[in-house]
Parts: C-alpha cells; structure tokens; sequence
C-alpha cells in the first residue's frame, strides 16, 4: 500500500511569508503527527491529530498550527517564517498512536518537506 | 521533562559489530524504539522492545534494554555498509507520543 505522502518536497520562503505543508497518511491510519528535524535540536514533536482533534502538542509557539480533515489528511502551517524555521519536517502516520501498543503505535513516517528560509 | 540522549557518530569497518546507545528518562515509558534515517529519506522503524524485556533479537539487531540504568543500546551484528545512517532512540511517554534522541550517525568503512 502507499506510503505517507508529503508535499512539497522542497521549498524556499523569505522571513515574515508563511507556509502550508500537506501530508497524505497511509490508508485506514487515523492519527498524524509532525515532527521538526533540525541539525541542532534533532527531532522536536510539533503536534499529533487524531480524527480531526489536535490530541497531543509540542513546545512551539503558535506560529505554528496545524488541522486535519475528515479524510485523516493533514496540514501544517507556519506563519511569519523565522530564519529558524529552516528545517526538514516530517509527518508520521500510524493506526492509533495513543493505545500504547507498539504495533498499532508505530509510526509510518513521510520523506519530509525541506523548507529554507531565507 | 523526558529527554533522550545518545552519542553523535559512530565509526566501525565493515563486518564488525555496531553499538548505538542511548540514555532516557521516562521510567513510566512502556515502548522504547530504534528508527533508522538513511540520506533524503524520512525514519523508519527498526526494531521496538517493551519495557518488561532485557533483550530481544531480531536477525542481525540485538537490543538490549537495562530498565534499572535507563540504557537502551542496538546492536548490529556484520555491519555493512548499507547501515550507514542516521540511528535513532526513541521513547514512548506518558501522553503517547515520541520522544526521540538527536540521532547517532553510523558510518560504515569498506
């Protein structure tokens, strides 16, 4: 079956633009969450939607949002871009990531948007 | 808060055993993990061990797990070099959600 999509792949925006990014989760997966890869700070937890619920949130201010829709597809937004939005972000899907088991939490991720800021 | 800490880079000649550690500190952490990231690609699952086992072996990884120490280590018996990537540790917390180290990177020498 096919795997988490993302797009755009690649992009670049100047400071104070904002940004969507989208993420197709594989097919029957409810939950999505993003996740911020910086060379700095590794990989940071943005935040987890679950049927269309915001359901878990990370330490980012809110510039940063995000919605899913009905279809489990998921966008994230970043407003009033910063030099140090620059970073790979990536978008995991899996069954139910809050039932604790392993299987059904195992996250399914996506090849990432890279976005540069400049 | 949880943090998971792992060492940056790890050197080792093909056929050789790795070993990627990592430290957390959620004892309340039910699943702990290792993803594995290889150039342009996003993560992808390895292997996992629940937080009642020491060990679990799966072909050429071995994981071992001291809940004790809070040390989780993966071992790569025969490291080729299509191992080399990015190693990553990651917990699960008590909300649900993963908490990762900043990542070991694997480079395999022919």
């Amino acid at each position: 079956k096919a795997g988490v999509t993302q797009t755009p792949r690649y992009l670049i925006k100047t400071r104070g633009q904002q940004v969507t990014l989208s993420c197709s989760p594989i097919s029957g997966h409810r939950s999505v969450s993003w996740y911020q890869q910086t060379p700095g700070q590794g990989l940071q937890f943005l935040f987890e939607y679950f049927s269309e619920t915001q359901r878990n949130k990370g330490n980012f201010p809110g510039r940063f949002s995000g919605r899913q829709f009905s279809n489990s597809r998921s966008e994230m937004n970043v407003s009033t871009l910063e030099l140090g939005d620059s970073a790979l972000y990536l978008c995991a899907s899996s069954l139910d990531g809050t039932s604790g088991g392993a299987e059904s939490g195992e996250l399914f991720f996506g090849e990432g948007s890279r976005l540069t800021v400049l | 808060g949880e943090d998971v800490e792992q060492s940056l880079f790890l050197s080792v000649r093909e056929g050789d055993s790795s070993v990627i550690n990592c430290t957390y500190t959620d004892s309340s952490s039910t699943y702990l993990y290792w993803y594995k990231q290889e150039p342009g690609a996003g993560l992808q699952l390895l292997t996992y061990i629940f937080s009642n086992m020491d060990m679990k072996q799966d072909q050429r990884l071995t994981v071992l797990l001291n809940k004790k120490d809070k040390h989780l280590s993966l071992r790569i018996a025969d490291t080729q070099t299509g191992d080399s990537a990015i190693y990553f540790c990651a917990e699960m917390d008590s909300s649900y959600k993963l908490i990762f180290g900043s990542g070991t990177r694997l480079l395999v020498r022919p």
